[in-house]
């Protein structure tokens, strides 16, 4: 079986470019999340889905990120405008419930 | 206060040794905790999960739980070089899913 599906795995961009971040998550799977990770703050919840309806958004750092779920198959983390600070691995994962989030590879993201 | 707190560590254990991880959360209506481990450059994998107090084994993973103290462990026996990595607590807060990470402790494991 797949796993959740990232992309792209790793993303280089000028401060001030539009980064898209794209996930698919394991079929059948009713929850999925987006996480941050910087060697700072550690992982952090950004946002969560049950049922693609946005749950908690509030750990989205500001007005510069969104996120949206379309369908079951697909979800989005778009920054726009892209800032230095911005940098950090975002991890995307399903569950099922019961606690057990299924991780993505993570998409490396460097703003120059 | 952070929601989920750990030592960061790093921990060194001798091989064969026990690692001890520990864990304190905020909020007291918390029921789920979870400990997942994370290699270098790799993503977190769920290893141990835990809903009521007291200790679940498995294997040479333990965890432990004491709802009162809010506090959750993680015991590592006869550690070997392969349990090098992070560990994170995660708490699920309430029944809808939002599952709320620590910081990570680094483990490393000498041959």
């Amino acid at each position: 079986d797949a796993g959740v599906i990232q992309s792209p795995r790793h993303e280089v961009t000028e401060m001030g470019q539009e980064v898209t971040l794209r996930c698919k998550p394991i079929s059948g799977h009713n929850s999925l999340f987006w996480y941050r990770q910087t060697m700072m703050r550690g992982l952090e919840l950004l946002i969560y889905f049950n049922n693609n309806v946005p749950i908690d958004d509030s750990g989205m750092p500001e007005d510069r990120f969104s996120a949206k779920m379309p369908n079951a198959s697909f979800s989005t983390l778009k920054i726009q405008p892209s800032e230095p600070r911005d940098s950090a691995v975002y991890f995307c994962a399903s569950s099922r419930g019961f606690g057990e989030l299924f991780f993505g590879e993570g998409s490396r993201l460097t703003v120059l | 206060q952070k929601e989920v707190e750990q030592n960061s560590g790093p921990l060194s254990v001798p091989e064969g040794a026990i690692a001890s991880l520990n864990c304190t959360y905020s909020d007291r209506g918390s029921q789920s905790f979870f400990w997942y481990r994370q290699y270098s450059g790799k993503s977190p994998e769920l290893i141990m999960s835990i809903y009521s107090n007291g200790d679940k084994e498995d294997g040479r993973f333990t965890a432990q739980l004491n709802k009162a103290s809010q506090y959750v462990s993680l015991l590592i026996r006869d550690s070997q070089p392969s349990d090098s990595a992070t560990y994170l607590c995660a708490v699920m807060k309430g029944n809808n899913n939002d599952m709320r990470f620590g910081a990570g402790t680094r483990l490393t494991v000498k041959p």
